[in-house]
């Protein structure tokens, strides 16, 4: 089983559409959450840190459920700039060498 | 406001050839990686060092090494670089007291 999974999509959305996907881990004891975003051909970037009890940044909320073991990213009223990959990655160990990435979910936003 | 760099963008090497890619970070993190990104297989750590001198291997160490001498740059060796180490290879910086990996730009490696 692999340890960070996601959908690789694509996700092809309507622009002012809310989009939301999924990211599942298989390390009960993992201990800290992230969303990256990667625009294409160009470096990850973080895009937010997923707390126990959820969190929103504007237009964008993730939340952690501990005992199915996923993290999930919602995008409310999404915009064309959205468009990007947006890579999980998940701290299994608590060291650096722990962060473990998702191989990412690809979102495309239409006009 | 750039943090972390890498010496190329785009390299073309020969097999058989050894490659140096360099990684410079200038926010005083201990940590440092070297990943690289292909297609369908996401980002999948080479190596990282906690600390100067210090590395530790990830999961696809084979046909690489690393130095790091000094804190702020990260170096990357492919020994004997092969047709199967064309890849886009991006490093990353981590403070000990930090959650946020800081990428560079990438350095898309080809090997004919």
């Amino acid at each position: 089983r692999k340890e960070v999974e996601q959908d690789p999509g694509p996700f092809n959305v309507p622009e002012g559409a809310t989009v939301a996907f999924n990211c599942t881990y298989s390390n009960s004891a993992s201990q800290s959450f992230f969303w990256y975003r990667q625009d294409c051909r160009k470096e990850p970037k973080l895009l937010m840190s997923v707390y126990s009890s959820g969190n929103e940044d504007g237009r964008f909320t993730a939340q952690l459920n501990r005992a199915s073991q996923y993290i999930s990213l919602l995008i409310r009223d999404s915009k064309l700039s959205d468009s990007a990959t947006y890579l999980c990655v998940v701290n299994i160990g608590g060291g650096a060498d722990g962060l473990t990435f998702g191989k990412g979910t690809h979102l495309i936003i239409q006009p | 406001d750039v943090k972390v760099t890498q010496s190329s963008r785009y390299l073309v090497k020969r097999t058989g050839e050894k490659v140096f890619l360099e990684c410079v970070q200038d926010m005083d993190h201990e940590n440092m990686f070297w990943y690289r990104q292909d297609p369908g297989l996401g980002l999948r750590l080479i190596y990282f060092s906690y600390d100067v001198k210090m590395k530790e291997k990830g999961d696809i160490p084979e046909g690489y090494s690393v130095s790091r001498e000094k804190k702020e740059r990260f170096s990357l060796i492919l020994e004997s670089a092969s047709t199967n180490q064309t890849s886009m290879y991006l490093c990353a910086s981590l403070g000990r007291e930090s959650y946020e990996q800081y990428f560079g730009p990438g350095t898309r490696l080809t090997v004919t």
